[in-house]
């Protein structure tokens, strides 16, 4: 257990669908990280959070949106999904604002879009 | 887009064996960082080197960064089994603000055959 939970696991859903992943970071850790790691693309980074604030920005669509809540958990909306948003989505947290001492990963999310 | 770029993309050895994988990136980096991946699983940090290092241990993993070349060598000596995993670079930026984020590399498949 690394510390970090997301929860679900999986997720099955429709195209045009919207849902809802969430991630708790590990205790301590202020800054949030969201990944989306698919065969093709590899791992891409979507959005930073620190301390309640969006910090850094990745490749992440108009479609998708995140935040995080006062105690510091945080949600990554995903709407209108389409079958390319197949992927499994990945959380991580770190101490500061910056990964400087490397990030501790959730087990992810793995969402498929039929 | 990848920062870093591993190779080879695929490796499969024998146990016992040692295994090295390389990473070569584009722009200047604060630090390097390795991660371990199992099959479907979250990434696990391995190991950080910072700019201003050459070479660094942490129990049988070695890894070198040679920042005039821009690229990062990851050693697993006495390989085993359970070191079956993807491996992956991701270089940090070092500067803060929204352009901040750690890039992945799309990672090397190391296979350690009993």
């Amino acid at each position: 257990d690394s510390g970090v939970t997301q929860t679900p696991k999986h997720l099955i859903t429709a195209t045009g669908q919207r849902v809802t992943l969430r991630c708790s970071p590990r205790s301590g850790d202020l800054s949030v990280y969201w990944y989306q790691q698919s065969l093709d693309q590899g791992l891409q980074f979507l959005i930073q959070y620190y301390n309640g604030e969006e910090r850094a920005k990745g490749n992440i669509l108009e479609r998708f949106s995140a935040q995080q809540f006062p105690d510091l958990h945080s949600e990554l909306n995903l709407s209108s999904l389409e079958l390319g948003d197949s992927a499994l989505y990945f959380c991580a947290s770190s101490v500061g604002a910056v990964g400087w001492y490397g990030y501790t990963f959730g087990s992810g999310t793995r969402l498929t879009v039929v | 887009s990848q920062q870093g770029e591993e190779d080879p993309q695929a490796l499969s050895i024998q146990e016992g064996e040692n295994a090295t994988m390389n990473c070569s990136y584009k722009t200047s980096i604060n630090n390097l960082q390795w991660y371990r991946q199992n099959s479907g699983r979250g990434l696990v940090h391995l190991i950080l080197i910072r700019s201003n290092e050459r070479e660094k241990h942490s129990g049988r993993l070695r890894v070198t960064l040679d920042t005039s070349k821009k690229s990062s060598s990851l050693l697993i000596t006495a390989s085993r089994a359970a070191d079956t995993a993807s491996y992956f670079c991701a270089t940090d930026p070092g500067s803060g603000g929204s352009n901040y984020k750690l890039t992945f590399g799309k990672g090397t498949l190391l296979t350690v055959n009993p």
